[in-house]
């Protein structure tokens, strides 16, 4: 079964340290999103790419966070530099359509990250 | 703004038992409502979805209700299982391109 991949799986940085993410959706899926995780709390959608552009980058932090879908394919996330309040699960998630709201996200098992 | 609420503290049950989630939102109105389910360390795993219109959703052992004027949206598994035990997540949305908004979620505990 095809599934959502994403690297490193953990990551622990030091604050102001720069930091990047690797996704790679399922094969076919036009729309990647990425989510930040806090413990205890749900997703929070921080960017959504159409293809390789983006549609929604509303809660994304742009003074420290960028995103890139350079192909339509797979994606970065990077941070820099980060703060201790970065410190989350960062999951990347795919779906086949356009991103609509029935369309179903397949999620990836994330990247923990540890900012010290 | 816009706030769902699902239960902050575990819920524990026994096998064989009927588990009950609850998740209410306020100053929203949603077309379109979801369940996941999420286990330590994982991303979520998506189980049902529900539109405004429809008024209980079944798949297998899942039950999801849909009540627009209470707010409210409840998730049940029949015949809980220990291997069910995780935190299940709503997420809402609105028609149209629109984003997800998750719950903090509910962790269940089956215990055989």
């Amino acid at each position: 079964e095809a599934e959502v991949a994403q690297s490193p799986r953990y990551k622990i940085t030091e604050k102001s340290q720069a930091v990047a993410f690797w996704c790679d959706p399922i094969s076919g899926h036009a729309t990647l999103y990425w989510y930040r995780q806090i413990l205890g709390q749900g997703p929070e959608l921080l960017v959504q790419f159409q293809d390789e552009s983006v549609v929604d980058d509303s809660q994304l932090p742009k003074d420290r966070f960028s995103a890139e879908r350079l192909k339509g394919v797979d994606s970065t996330l990077k941070i820099q530099p980060a703060e201790l309040g970065d410190s989350a699960m960062y999951l990347c998630a795919s779906s086949l359509a356009f991103g609509g709201p029935t369309d179903t996200q397949y999620f990836g098992p994330g990247t923990r990250l540890t900012v010290l | 703004s816009q706030k769902i609420e699902q239960n902050s503290e575990a819920l524990n049950i026994q096998e064989g038992k009927t588990a009950t989630l609850t998740c209410n939102y306020t100053n929203y109105s949603p077309a379109y409502l979801q369940w996941y389910r999420q286990d330590p360390g994982r991303g979520p795993v998506f189980l049902l979805l529900i539109r405004e219109n429809e008024k209980e959703k079944r798949k297998e052992r899942l039950k999801v209700t849909f009540d627009t004027t209470l707010k409210q949206s409840l998730f049940h598994i029949t015949a809980s299982q220990p291997a069910d035990s995780a935190t299940y997540l709503c997420a809402l949305s609105n028609s149209g391109y629109s984003t997800l908004t998750f719950g903090k979620g509910t962790m269940l505990l089956v215990s055989p």
